[in-house]
């Protein structure tokens, strides 16, 4: 079985800040790795995966995740944050095999961007 | 556009009542699922389909059904027997059935039972 956990349920940062999110994760396999973000009231939007080959994976707006495999962390990180990026931010894992088709999410953290 | 479509946004329901939430997809995709989302516990999955025709039990099944007689519709219903329904429904197709593929979501229905 997997398990996924967000060491804060809710961050508040100024902008123009760097953040830090922060996930760990247990699994008996190996995983692939995603960072989702949900903006108020919306559906999750994929941020990021990590797959294989490189452990640091970037998306389009200036995320940036590393895969720790000795650790099983996967920290979602971004230099400078706007507020436009305040929005719930969920770390999943799903199994690479066993036959599973389905994501494991981490309970989520708010992160509140402040002029 | 493509898309999923899930209607209501907003329904109330009285306690005993059932209530059906519609999830339509236009991707094509293979797989969809149903999670449910509470305040600071992320998502859980009540059930998933990877085929028409064929869905498996997620984690909280108990109080739910589903069906999938079409590849675009995946229609949840919310039984009198699930003890706590009030909660934010998520809807979310998959192309193919491999674990790599990216989850596409709907904007959610939430249910409030009065």
């Amino acid at each position: 079985a997997q398990s996924v956990t967000q060491l804060d349920s809710q961050v508040p940062v100024f902008e123009e800040a760097p953040v830090e999110l922060r996930c760990n994760y247990s699994s008996s396999v190996s995983v692939y790795l995603f960072w989702y973000v949900q903006y108020p009231n919306q559906g999750l939007q994929l941020l990021l995966k990590y797959l294989s080959g490189s452990t640091l994976v970037k998306s389009i707006n200036g995320f940036e995740a590393e895969f720790n495999k000795s650790q099983t962390s996967f920290h979602l990180r971004k230099p400078s944050v706007h507020i436009s990026d305040t929005a719930e931010y969920f770390c999943a894992v799903s199994p690479i095999s066993g036959g599973y088709n389905k994501l494991i999410f981490g309970a989520g953290t708010r992160l509140a961007v402040h002029p | 556009d493509g898309g999923i479509t899930q209607s209501p946004k907003y329904l109330f329901r009285k306690e005993g009542q059932n209530v059906t939430l519609s999830c339509e997809q236009n991707l094509n995709h293979d797989a969809m699922y149903w999670y449910r989302q509470d305040p600071g516990q992320g998502l859980r999955l009540i059930y998933y389909s990877q085929i028409v025709n064929d869905f498996q039990k997620g984690d909280i099944a108990e109080g739910y059904s589903v069906s999938r007689e079409k590849k675009e519709s995946f229609p949840l219903t919310v039984t009198s027997a699930q003890k706590n329904p009030t909660a934010f429904y998520l809807c979310a197709s998959r192309i193919g059935t491999a674990n790599t593929g990216e989850l596409f979501f709907g904007e959610g229905s939430r249910l409030t039972v009065l």
